[in-house]
């Protein structure tokens, strides 16, 4: 068990450019979240995938954004056209939901820069 | 939607000294984990903690559900004790999600 797994730890992209990042979860991890990290504050909620199905999206989660996790297994976070307010850290997270556990574990981050 | 409170907000200690972290929460919740972030940003799971008390080392929890707080002792810190201490709960909106508190900065000076 390698822990979830993002790719790539940083981006630096120019303003208007579209960027993807890429979460693999802890295998047989059946659900999935994006959370997004500012400056100074704690993680907030972006969207959650049960499977294959995302089940809830925050209002945080502009229609710039977009998260896929095609056969339930990894999860790819796209922003098209970057605003300088997209800067920040991505953590992508998972838990099994086994035993009624939620416990989630989280990812090292994508820290994206748009300069 | 529910509220989560972290006090104090930052926290100087010298190394060996104990501390106490408190977590608020606004409603009922279903689960709460507490998290240390390290200096490169990633988030270490401590506590998974809904109730009760729990022991890990050093560092120990409480949550008391019924009256919507939790705990987090530090003992005989060390500077590799310092970084941001999260705490996060489960709503019971069914989602599963974590809503965080803003954190305690915490720095442990040798």
């Amino acid at each position: 068990d390698t822990g979830v797994s993002q790719d790539p730890r940083h981006k630096i992209t120019k303003r208007g450019q579209n960027v993807t990042f890429r979460c693999d979860p802890i295998s047989e991890h059946n659900r999935l979240y994006w959370y997004r990290q500012t400056l100074g504050q704690g993680p907030e909620f972006l969207t959650y995938f049960q499977n294959e199905a995302q089940l809830e999206k925050s209002r945080l989660l502009s229609d710039r954004f977009s998260a896929e996790r095609p056969k339930g297994s990894f999860s790819t976070l796209e922003i098209q056209r970057t605003e300088q307010g997209d800067s920040a850290m991505y953590l992508c997270a998972s838990s099994s939901g086994q035993g009624g556990s939620t416990e989630a574990f989280f990812g090292q981050g994508t820290r994206l820069t748009v300069v | 939607g529910i509220q989560v409170e972290q006090s104090p907000p930052d926290l100087i200690l010298q190394e060996g000294a104990n501390s106490t972290l408190r977590c608020n929460f606004s409603d009922s919740v279903n689960n709460l984990q507490w998290f240390h972030q390290n200096p490169w940003g990633q988030l270490i799971n401590l506590f998974y903690i809904p109730s009760g008390t729990k022991q890990n080392g050093r560092l120990s929890a409480t949550t008391v559900a019924t009256e919507r707080y939790s705990l987090l002792y530090i003992s005989s810190s060390q500077t590799t004790d310092s970084g941001v201490y999260f705490c996060a709960v489960e709503s019971t909106s069914g989602t599963y999600k974590y809503i965080f508190g803003t954190g305690t900065r915490l720095k442990v000076l040798a």
